[in-house]
């Protein structure tokens, strides 16, 4: 069965970087896209951006551009989101989600979450 | 940027009721392009349609979405316990290619 592990939880300080892994399993990697998107406390999903684990092409969200980078690693079939010059308005939780695109753009499987926390 | 409207913010509503989801969007989205999610506290979010109108997998048949242009719905025919959760809408914009989700409409128990 398809399924997307996610790292553990992280604990920044402002100003720092901050790397989120996703291992995929269950399906063939190259096969579709992994988008990001992640969820303040108590606020709906904001989608950061999106991966083809195919050729490595990437599309991020204009909000994040600069500070946001998806890489992936086929021989281990991993998806990483490295963000940048966090603040705590990055406070959040992360998911990753298999992406279907093409004709229909969707996201069909999602990783468990990675709390990434901001503070000083 | 394509913003995406949902209403009402809350449904009250009881078991075995008919619950009607709204999503305005503010420019004109391809059906193709527009999907709805459940989520439930401390869960992921799940996909329940996508294309407008066809279910996921394992999305039972009580669920049906609607909708074209700027207009879109989310039917859950009779609500079961599990059923009450928030549900986002969500659709993508080629140009520039970009994603957005709705505020959200929490279905909640009366």
């Amino acid at each position: 069965q398809v399924q997307l592990v996610q790292s553990g939880a992280d604990v920044k300080k402002p100003g720092a970087s901050v790397k989120v892994s996703c291992k995929a399993s269950g399906y063939t990697f190259t096969s579709y896209g992994i988008s990001w998107v992640r969820q303040a406390p108590g606020q709906g999903p904001e989608w950061m951006g999106w991966i083809n684990a195919y050729n490595g092409n990437t599309n991020y969200a204009q909000k994040l551009q600069g500070r946001v980078s998806m890489t992936t690693d086929t021989s281990t079939s991993t998806a990483y989101m490295e963000l940048r010059s966090l603040t705590s308005d990055d406070t959040a939780l992360y998911f990753c989600a298999r992406f279907v695109s093409g004709f229909y753009y969707y996201f069909d499987y999602w990783g468990q979450g990675t709390l990434v926390t901001v503070s000083s | 940027e394509i913003v995406l409207t949902q209403s009402p913010g809350t449904l009250s509503l009881s078991t075995g009721e008919r619950a009607t989801l709204s999503c305005r969007a503010s420019q004109s989205v391809r059906s193709n392009y527009l999907a709805w999610y459940q989520q439930k506290p401390g869960q992921a979010p799940r996909l329940v349609i996508y294309g407008a109108s066809t279910r996921a997998t394992g999305i039972p048949d009580r669920f049906s979405g609607s909708g074209s242009g700027t207009d879109f719905t989310l039917t859950i025919s009779r609500l079961e316990p599990e059923d009450f959760a928030v549900y986002y809408c969500q659709q993508y914009d080629s140009s520039p290619p970009e994603l957005t989700f709705g505020g959200g409409t929490k279905v909640e128990m009366k």
